[in-house]
């Protein structure tokens, strides 16, 4: 089946721990996308690529990083940086050519 | 930046009712999207609409970009539609980050 899949669905850490959130996406897509849900909001942008080997800060790019090695795969890392780490990541792809985002069902990560 | 807003933020339906939510925005886009997420957190693309009027289903959907706003119509609302619906435009052409609003949270009731 094409799609994007986000794994683990859930997970814990303890503070001051670097966590690596999975996104693949089977789509043939170029562009990438992270974002942030915290309870009651919307969603902000953390990073996005457009291609292989290329991404841009987003709003809150702030405590994260990223990489884009492989055109499937946009693996984003919460650092220790980060001070409010625990929310719900989402990824979301899209085609050139296209104008419609999908996302994979998410993360949610809580930091204690 | 561009700012989305979108009303109402919440909203308590009977089972069989019909509703109308909107999302205003604050600058010219070239692209509008709607979304419906699930309570299990999943995003579902509705609609892909930066002018004009969709319909699937019991769902439609009105942009008049030169106004600024987009309307979200659900007919004969099931207890399936409860969730969140948010609206996210572009910023520019191309590949670009959506900008979302905060959403209408939706409850419908048997």
């Amino acid at each position: 089946d094409g799609g994007i899949t986000q794994s683990p669905k859930y997970l814990f850490r303890k503070e001051g721990q670097n966590v690596t959130l999975s996104c693949e996406q089977n789509l043939n897509h170029d562009a990438m996308y992270w974002y942030r849900q915290d309870p009651g909001q919307g969603l902000r942008l953390i990073y996005y690529s457009q291609i292989v080997n290329d991404f841009q800060k987003g709003d809150i790019a702030e405590g994260y990083s990223v990489s884009r090695e492989k055109k499937e795969s946009f693996p984003l890392t919460v650092t220790s940086a980060q001070k409010n780490p625990t929310a719900f990541y989402l990824c979301a792809s899209m085609g050139t050519g296209s104008y419609e985002q999908y996302f994979g069902p998410g993360t949610r990560l809580t930091v204690t | 930046g561009i700012q989305v807003e979108q009303s109402p933020p919440d909203l308590i339906l009977q089972e069989g009712a019909n509703s109308t939510l909107r999302c205003n925005f604050s600058d010219s886009v070239n692209n509008l999207q709607w979304f419906h997420q699930n309570p299990w957190g999943q995003l579902i693309n509705l609609f892909y609409i930066p002018s004009g009027t969709k319909q699937n289903g019991r769902l439609s959907a009105t942009t008049v970009a030169t106004e600024r706003y987009s309307l979200l119509y659900i007919s004969s609302s099931q207890t399936t539609d409860s969730g969140v619906y948010f609206c996210a435009v572009y910023r520019y052409s191309g590949n670009t980050p959506l900008v979302f609003g905060k959403g209408t949270r939706l409850s419908v009731i048997a």
